[in-house]
């Protein structure tokens, strides 16, 4: 498809659980980002790649949350040892090129992580 | 802390109604953008504005841009249930901290 996708749309975690959410970008946008979003709020910046360089990630709540974007194109969120509070959806974004200007963002579906 | 306000949170009106709702900041933004979000879905770009002063229209939808290009405005004219979502701002900052900064959003429904 020509829009970001994102799997699973729905996951529950038992607390402790690992997830591992994925994105996949619209084809040719070098910038990527995550954001988790509570319900009725706006979304919360997490981090940011640009192709595989992971360059900002100030937005990481823990280190149990972990991404990655090892060739530039799909990107994972992976969440280590999930607690009550990670319950939230999680959002990704692509856009052309952050760095030349880009600042539009195409929004995934997201993922609604629900830990019990 | 850079931070994008929008206002109001909430507004519910009736159909037919012309509303505006506001985003403000204290930082100067290189651009920015209005999203629409409904339930179950991904933010979807509507707009997105460069210039200060500028002033962009799709359909019933007007998005200004302040002139300092801290602050933006979007007016809907004749207000159809098919407008209700979350509307969100985005702005790129572009100093020290590059950024984009997400408002809360304003909720919005249009009672039939």
């Amino acid at each position: 498809g020509a829009g970001v996708s994102q799997s699973p749309r729905y996951k529950v975690a038992k607390r402790g659980q690992d997830v591992a959410l994925r994105c996949d970008p619209i084809s040719g946008h070098v910038s990527l980002f995550w954001y988790q979003q509570a319900l009725g709020q706006g979304p919360e910046f997490l981090t940011y790649f640009q192709n595989e360089a992971q360059l900002d990630k100030s937005g990481l709540p823990s280190d149990r949350f972990f991404a990655e974007r090892p060739e530039g194109s799909v990107s994972t969120l992976k969440i280590q040892r999930t607690q009550q509070e990670d319950s939230a959806v999680y959002l990704c974004a692509s856009s052309w090129d952050r760095l030349a200007g880009a600042d539009e963002q195409y929004f995934g579906p997201g993922t609604r992580l629900t830990v019990t | 802390t850079q931070l994008l306000e929008q206002s109001p949170q909430f507004l519910s009106i009736q159909e037919g109604e012309n509303l505006t709702v506001y985003c403000n900041s204290s930082s100067v933004f290189s651009s920015l953008q209005w999203y629409r979000q409904e339930p179950g879905e991904g933010p979807v770009l509507l707009v997105t504005v460069v210039t200060g002063g500028e002033v962009k229209k799709l359909k019933r939808l007007t998005f200004q841009f302040g002139d300092a290009r801290k602050d933006s405005s979007l007016h809907i004219t004749a207000a159809q249930p098919g407008d209700t979502g979350l509307y969100l701002c985005a702005g790129g900052v572009r100093d020290r901290d590059d950024k984009i900064i997400f408002g809360k959003g304003t909720r919005l429904h249009i009672l039939p």
